[in-house]
């Protein structure tokens, strides 16, 4: 049974810190591995992709990923109230197959 | 930017009734994917679909649930037989590539009652 793990929350940070979302996988030889951002009611959105190991980054985003470890985190510098919502970590074992989701972190940026 | 949209965005309906979810994919894709989220819980994968025929499906996905893809833009689920714990947000994804992302639809709502 793949599963992947995320710490619940809420996570609380004020406004132009560092936020670190963390997020562990059962499945050694999954893939691929993505960050998706969820607002109250809304579908998930795409924030990040990392398929090797190290970091990556994009703008105020930076995914790590350590694949010895089964670890995923995502970094978001100078956080803002807007990034308050949801972060949900998704693997994938290979090519195609579908998306094995945590139940997501919940991330309160305070003004 | 091309999108994933999906109608109706909200649907209530008796327990037994059929419902039918549908999904325009990004247009270039070409795999296509059902997942539901049901209140409080983790987005769970229900189907996958490619190369018209379905490629992977969960035990969620069971002789209730179909999909179908009847033209070259639509993607549809159909609930045959609705039942109270159906009631969830239904997610279609698409995807255009192996290892590539899957793009997120807004959600359909759907309360059996």
């Amino acid at each position: 049974q793949k599963e992947v793990e995320q710490n619940s929350g809420p996570l609380s940070v004020p406004e132009g810190a560092i936020a670190s979302l963390n997020c562990t996988y059962s499945d050694r030889v999954s893939q691929s591995f993505f960050w998706y951002r969820q607002y109250s009611g809304k579908s998930p959105e795409l924030i990040m992709s990392i398929y090797s190991n190290g970091d990556k980054e994009d703008g105020r985003f930076t995914a790590q990923l350590n694949k010895a470890s089964q670890y995923v985190s995502l970094l978001i510098r100078d956080s803002q109230p807007s990034d308050s919502a949801t972060y949900l970590c998704a693997s994938r074992f290979s090519g195609n197959t579908p998306l094995v989701f945590g139940k997501g972190t919940r991330l309160s940026v305070i003004a | 930017e091309p999108e994933v949209t999906q109608t109706p965005s909200h649907q209530v309906t008796q327990m037994g009734q059929e419902v039918i979810l549908r999904c325009v994919p990004i247009s270039n894709h070409l795999y296509f994917y059902w997942y539901r989220q049901i209140l409080g819980q983790k987005v769970e994968f229900l189907v996958s679909f490619y190369n018209n025929e379905i490629s992977e499906k969960s035990e969620i996905f069971d002789d209730q649930f179909s999909v179908e893809r009847p033209d070259g833009s639509n993607f549809t689920l159909k609930i045959r037989s609705t039942k109270l714990e159906d009631s969830a947000m239904y997610f279609c994804a698409s995807g255009g590539s192996d290892y590539g992302a899957q793009y997120f639809g807004p959600g359909t709502r759907l309360l059996v009652l």
